[in-house]
Order: C-alpha cells, then structure tokens, then sequence
C-alpha cells in the first residue's frame, strides 16, 4: 500500500496550458504539504494544509492554487504554465502540524515538464 | 530565518568506506534536526532524526549527533555499500508554530564496488 500517492508521475505541457496534480495519503495524517524541488535538488516548501485548512503560503506566485477537498487529499493546480515551472513536485504529510515530532512521509514525486 | 548548510557534493567513495557528510545550522530557539535520503527516481524518505540537544539519531547503520555547540548534526556511516548510493538532505523544523521543514542543498553520494 502506498502511504502518499501522486499522480500524474510525469507531466509535459505546454507554456500557458493549465494543469492539475493530485495527491493522496492514506496513513490517517492531519497536515499534508507541497514541495519543489529543482534542477540542482534543491527543495522548498510551498503550500501546507492541516486538517483542509492553509496554515503555509510561501512566496508562490498565485498561478498556483492548493485545494484540499479532505485531510486525506491535497491537490495543486497551476494556471498558465511557463518555463520556469518545470521542476519535480513532491507531495508529503505528517501526523500533525506540531513541530519536530512529527516527520513529514513523501510521495515519489510529480516531474513537470513545460515546453 | 532559519537555514541548513550542507558540504558540497558529489562525495564519492569506495564501498566499506568511512562516510561523513556535514551538516550545520541556523535556527531561533531549538530546532529539530533530521536527515532524509532521496534514491534514484524515489520521494524522500526519513533517516533519522534527534530533537533535542546531544540526541543520537540512528538507522540502518547511519548516525548523526545534534550538537546545539558547533549547530552541527553531520551524518556518518561506519562502512558504505553501494546500495546507499542516493542525495541525502540534512534539514530541521525551527521554533516557529509550525511543520515548516526547512532542507540543505542536498549531497549526492556515489559508491563504487
């Protein structure tokens, strides 16, 4: 059984095409979190929801929008796709939004391609 | 803010190898610190973790000790394998009320037979 599940795992669009990405946890896990990780590995946190509500925002523009229609799931759409976008998004949860304590379990990843 | 430097990568090493890949800090109040490793084409996945001040985190053979007076928790390994080939990130959660955690660059570590 997967513990967090996303799909598609690769994804080539267009610039200016909108696209969605889903996720899934099935570990029971109030908080559920979006990450970019880049060309050189590096990884940011953009988004968290706990228990459906946002309680993280980075600095993203706001082409992208989280939507968590229940705790279990945590979707990602992004609207007029450009270059720049093109990276692997990953997916996590954890038990709680309390720190420390609770360590964040990742899906395999999403890799976006935008040509 | 808070922050985690890494040592440069790619390390290469022999297997049976002594490993170590630093890692230190920057955080308000007390951090917890964790290490997570990333094999090809995989999401992350924990290594260990120590919460507070001289905990040991360990596992499958891997070791690293929150040191609050150097901020530094660099992972070790007495002997690679091949199969421990992968980036591993070294990352913490600050003192903010939140599960924000926050990565290093990451090191790629490649063994050879």
């Amino acid at each position: 059984d997967t513990a967090v599940s996303q799909t598609p795992k690769y994804l080539v669009t267009q610039m200016g095409n909108d696209k969605s990405i889903k996720c899934e946890q099935n570990l029971g896990h109030d908080t559920m979190y979006w990450y970019k990780q880049d060309s050189k590995k590096f990884l940011k946190i953009m988004f968290s929801y706990n228990n459906k509500e946002l309680i993280i925002n980075e600095t993203v523009p706001n082409r992208f929008s989280p939507k968590s229609p229940d705790k279990a799931h945590l979707n990602l759409h992004i609207n007029s796709l450009e270059l720049g976008d093109s990276a692997v998004y990953f997916c996590a949860s954890s038990l709680m939004a309390v720190r420390g304590d609770s360590p964040l379990h990742f899906g395999n990843g999403t890799r976006l391609t935008v040509t | 803010g808070d922050s985690v430097t890494q040592m440069e990568g790619p390390v290469t090493l022999s297997e049976e190898a002594f490993l170590t890949i630093n890692c230190t800090y920057t955080a308000t109040g007390y951090p917890s610190l964790f290490w997570y490793v990333q094999y090809p084409g995989e999401g992350l996945q924990l290594l260990l973790k120590a919460t507070k001040a001289d905990d040991k985190g360990s596992n499958k053979g891997f070791e690293a000790t929150y040191r609050k007076e150097t901020t530094s928790f660099h992972l070790e390994k007495g002997s690679v394998q091949v199969s421990d080939s992968a980036v591993y990130f070294c990352a913490l959660i600050g003192g903010g009320a939140t599960n924000k955690l926050i990565f290093g660059t990451g090191t790629l570590l490649a063994v050879q037979p």
